[in-house]
């Protein structure tokens, strides 16, 4: 089925581990996305990639690194996880171009849990 | 600095009622109005969106009102029903001048209970 596949879905860390959180997408997107959701604080974004080979910093960038790997894929990585890092990590994809069809493809998420 | 404040945090609304959740934002800037629909476990899902030149969208039981001036936009669920129970979440696009990428602002969500 075309979507956005993340991996793992679960993974419990220990605090200073680092892991890398696996997001792809076989939509032929040019855009991809990766957000963190915290209770009672929305969905806010770490980092962003306009297009291959290209990458941004969202609102809440720190601790966290990106890699646009091809057109595809898009991995975030924790270097060194701190327990202020727990939460459910969303990838996203989406087309380039306007209209009310300018919707976000959300992948099923990653609940990372830092101890 | 919230981009998008959304209320209620929660609701819980009889079936057959009416769901309204409201969004009020700041950025003039801001061009596409969606809304998202999640349940639990799953990602958020495009549930119906709006341009700010349109007062109103309806799809299905699920409308958009938006109030340009006022900066404001709501969801109202019609005739709601115990499958709607899920987190809503309005968002805002703004995309850079002279780029087609878009980066979305979301709400801190709304959790809706609709009660059989």
């Amino acid at each position: 089925n075309a979507g956005v596949t993340q991996t793992p879905k679960f993974q419990v860390l220990k605090t200073g581990q680092s892991m890398t959180l696996q997001c792809a997408q076989d939509m032929n997107h040019n855009s991809m996305y990766w957000y963190r959701q915290d209770p009672g604080m929305g969905l806010r974004l770490i980092y962003y990639s306009a297009s291959e080979g290209t990458t941004d910093k969202g609102e809440v960038p720190n601790g966290y690194n990106v890699s646009r790997l091809n057109k595809r894929e898009f991995s975030l990585r924790l270097e060194s996880a701190a327990p202020s890092q727990t939460s459910v990590y969303f990838c996203a994809s989406t087309s380039k171009g306007g209209g009310l069809n300018y919707g976000y493809t959300f992948g099923s998420g990653t609940r990372l849990t830092v101890v | 600095q919230q981009q998008v404040k959304q209320s209620p945090q929660s609701l819980i609304v009889q079936k057959g009622g009416i769901s309204i959740i409201n969004c009020a934002y700041e950025n003039t800037a801001f061009d596409y109005f969606p809304w998202y629909q999640q349940f639990p476990g799953k990602g958020p899902a495009l549930l119906i969106a709006i341009r700010p030149d349109v007062s109103e969208k309806k799809e299905g039981r699920f409308t958009i009102s938006f109030n340009k001036s006022a900066k404001q936009f709501s969801l109202h669920i019609m005739d709601s029903q115990p499958g709607d129970s899920a987190t809503y979440f309005c968002a805002a696009l703004f995309t850079n001048r002279g780029s087609t990428l878009g980066r979305l602002y979301f709400g801190r969500g709304t959790q809706l209970t609709v009660w059989p």
